[in-house]
């Protein structure tokens, strides 16, 4: 079975922190996301990779930042956090086999 | 931006009912695709349809696709108090995003 692994689920900081998402999946995946979900808005895509080294804005970029040194491990940034990051970030690997994702676990980030 | 919009936001039924949510899109797509997610937990896959399929069975899952009017159709049968959880619809363009809608909140009242 395909395993995507987020590291933390639960994350409290405060104001102006860098924080580190990260995220990792064990089936040489090419295509990786990260989506936040809010309530009443469903899952918004952050931005994504295709491959090492490369990454796509998705719908809501700002303030956030990606990065894709191996295959397998795709990181999400926040570099200055702020209070309207708090969400639930959940990161997802695209198998062409099946053209579905295979999601995460989720980390929910509650900034104060 | 939302491609895909569920419909209804929220529904509740006895358990052995029927589950139907739709799902509007507004652009061309690839396929179609619902998931689901237990409360607080990750999405997990629940069916695939492509754009050149009209009906698709998995178990108690029926899901219709009508490209003319842009919109899907997830049936779930004989429902279950297990089946309580948030379904999403999700569209591919044939590209590398996959967007979500905002889901449907169903309980199932044992």
């Amino acid at each position: 079975d395909v395993k995507v692994t987020q590291s933390s689920r639960y994350l409290v900081k405060r104001t102006g922190e860098k924080v580190f998402l990260e995220c990792v999946q064990d089936m040489d995946h090419e295509n990786m996301f990260w989506y936040r979900q809010d309530p009443g808005l469903g899952l918004r895509l952050i931005y994504f990779s295709y491959d090492v080294k490369m990454k796509e804005k998705g719908d809501i970029p700002e303030g956030y930042s990606v990065s894709r040194e191996k295959k397998e491990r795709f990181s999400l940034i926040l570099e200055s956090a702020s209070t309207n990051q708090t969400s639930m970030y959940l990161c997802a690997s695209w198998g062409p086999r099946t053209g579905e994702l295979f999601f995460g676990e989720g980390s929910r980030l509650t900034v104060l | 931006s939302q491609q895909g919009e569920e419909d209804p936001q929220a529904l509740s039924i006895q358990e052995g009912e029927n589950a139907t949510m739709n799902c509007s899109y507004k652009t061309s797509i690839n396929n179609l695709q619902w998931y689901r997610q237990n409360s607080g937990r990750g999405l997990v896959h629940l069916i695939l349809i492509r754009s050149n399929e009209r009906e698709k069975h998995s178990g108690r899952l029926r899901v219709t696709l009508d490209t003319s009017k842009k919109s899907s159709s997830l049936l779930i049968t004989a429902s279950r108090a297990a089946d309580t959880a948030s379904y999403f619809c999700a569209t591919e363009d044939g590209g590398f995003k996959t967007i979500f809608g905002a889901g449907t909140r169903l309980f199932v009242k044992a």
